[in-house]
This record gives structure tokens, C-alpha cells and sequence, in this order.
């Protein structure tokens, strides 16, 4: 029984590259979420998707992010022209429904140098 | 704005002993709420879940829930050092939000 995958686990990128985050749910999960932590704080809410839907992109960076959850295939997390302070822990979590427990997979680290 | 909020710590308690963690949310609509550990480097894994008022227990592990004062905390009984870790506080309303962790060190 998978549990949430995520690749690559480790991303080296230069300013200016883009960055190709995926995340595959664990099996019977619909909704998957994407946070992103930086050293020393906490979770921070990036983009909630459903199959084929952004549900909720309020935490999303106007420019330059975005994300998709097609109906086949794992959920991607785009970063466009990475900047130095896009350095970060991107972690995905998917549920089998809306408002229940999370379950995270562990993580990409993103370093731009 | 929907706030949880959590002491940073650390918060030092001795192998053995009883460890308290505690949360606080804004949101009185809440209606899930979640424990989750990380240890340094790793993702968060999930602990605990509550829902109605009172306490959970599941092993060393208690939740306890009281929507009243807007309060969730998680007890950890006979404390080892494998429970070092940051401990995150999850609440739902129309998403899940995580308090920044309380820092547990457990003291051999």
C-alpha cells in the first residue's frame, strides 16, 4: 500500500530555470494539497486540486507558480523562472475526501542557486 | 483571519514523564483537528485525530478537544527520546491550517 510519492526528492536549479515538482496520491485519494516550508517555520498552504481542479490557489504566488492534477498522471507543481527565495521544502499531501487528514509524502527539496 | 497558534518551545520534559502540548485557533466553525510530528528534515506524519469534544486516546498518545475555549492539546505519556520532534497542530475549517510546531526535546 504506496503511500504519497513525491519526485524528485532533491532539485537543483539555476535563477532563471524552471523547477518540475510531481506529486502521485496515495491510491483512492482524489484531493491532493501542496505546502511549502521553509528552514525553521511552518507549512504554508500553496494550492488544494481535485482531479482536473484548482479548488483553492489562495496561497498561491500570483506569478510565476502554478499546478495541475490531470485526470491521468501525478500532480505537477510549476515554478517558472526560479528566484533564489523559492529555496524551499515543497511538500504534497493528498486526502480521500475534502476536509479529512492529510497524508504527506516526503517532500522535494528545492535548492536555486 | 484564521490564526492556530502553538508555543515554539523548546519544550524540555525529562524521559519518562508527561509531555503537553498545546493549541489555540480563531476559527469557532472548526470542526477537524489534527496532531502531526515531524522530525527534523522529514515530512509531517499524522499523529492524531479529533472531532467531538473530549479526549482521544490511541497508545502513549491523548488528544483532547475542547471547542468551547477554542483549545486542542496532545499529551504524550511516559516520554521517550524518539519523541523529539516538532509537533504541528492542524485545524479545518474550509482548509487545513497548521500552527508553526511546538519543539518537543525529550531529556534522557
Amino acid at each position: 500500500n504506496a503511500g504519497v510519492m513525491q519526485n524528485p526528492r532533491h532539485l537543483v536549479r539555476r535563477r532563471g530555470q524552471e523547477a518540475r515538482l510531481r506529486c502521485s496520491p496515495m491510491k483512492g485519494h482524489s484531493h491532493v494539497y501542496w505546502y511549502r516550508q521553509l528552514p525553521e517555520e511552518g507549512l504554508k498552504f500553496m494550492v488544494y486540486l481535485q482531479k482536473e481542479n484548482i479548488i483553492d490557489e489562495s496561497g498561491m504566488p500570483k506569478e510565476r507558480f502554478s499546478a495541475e492534477f490531470p485526470k491521468e498522471g501525478p500532480s505537477i507543481l510549476r515554478i517558472q523562472q526560479v528566484v533564489r527565495g523559492d529555496s524551499a521544502a515543497y511538500f504534497c499531501a493528498s486526502s480521500p475526501r475534502g476536509e479529512g487528514e492529510q497524508f504527506f509524502g516526503p517532500g522535494t527539496r528545492l535548492t536555486v542557486l | 483571519q484564521k490564526e492556530v497558534e502553538q508555543n515554539s518551545g523548546p519544550l524540555s520534559v525529562p524521559e519518562g514523564a508527561i509531555a503537553s502540548l498545546n493549541c489555540t485557533y480563531s476559527d469557532r466553525g472548526s470542526q477537524s483537528f489534527f496532531w502531526y510530528r515531524q522530525y527534523s528534515g522529514k515530512s509531517p506524519e499524522l499523529i492524531m485525530s479529533i472531532y467531538s469534544n473530549g479526549d482521544k486516546e490511541d497508545g502513549r498518545f491523548t488528544a483532547q478537544l475542547n471547542k468551547a475555549s477554542q483549545y486542542v492539546s496532545l499529551l504524550i505519556r511516559d516520554s521517550q527520546p524518539s519523541d523529539s520532534a516538532t509537533y504541528l497542530c492542524a485545524v479545518n475549517v474550509d482548509k487545513i491550517i497548521f500552527g508553526k510546531g511546538t519543539r518537543l526535546h525529550i531529556l534522557p
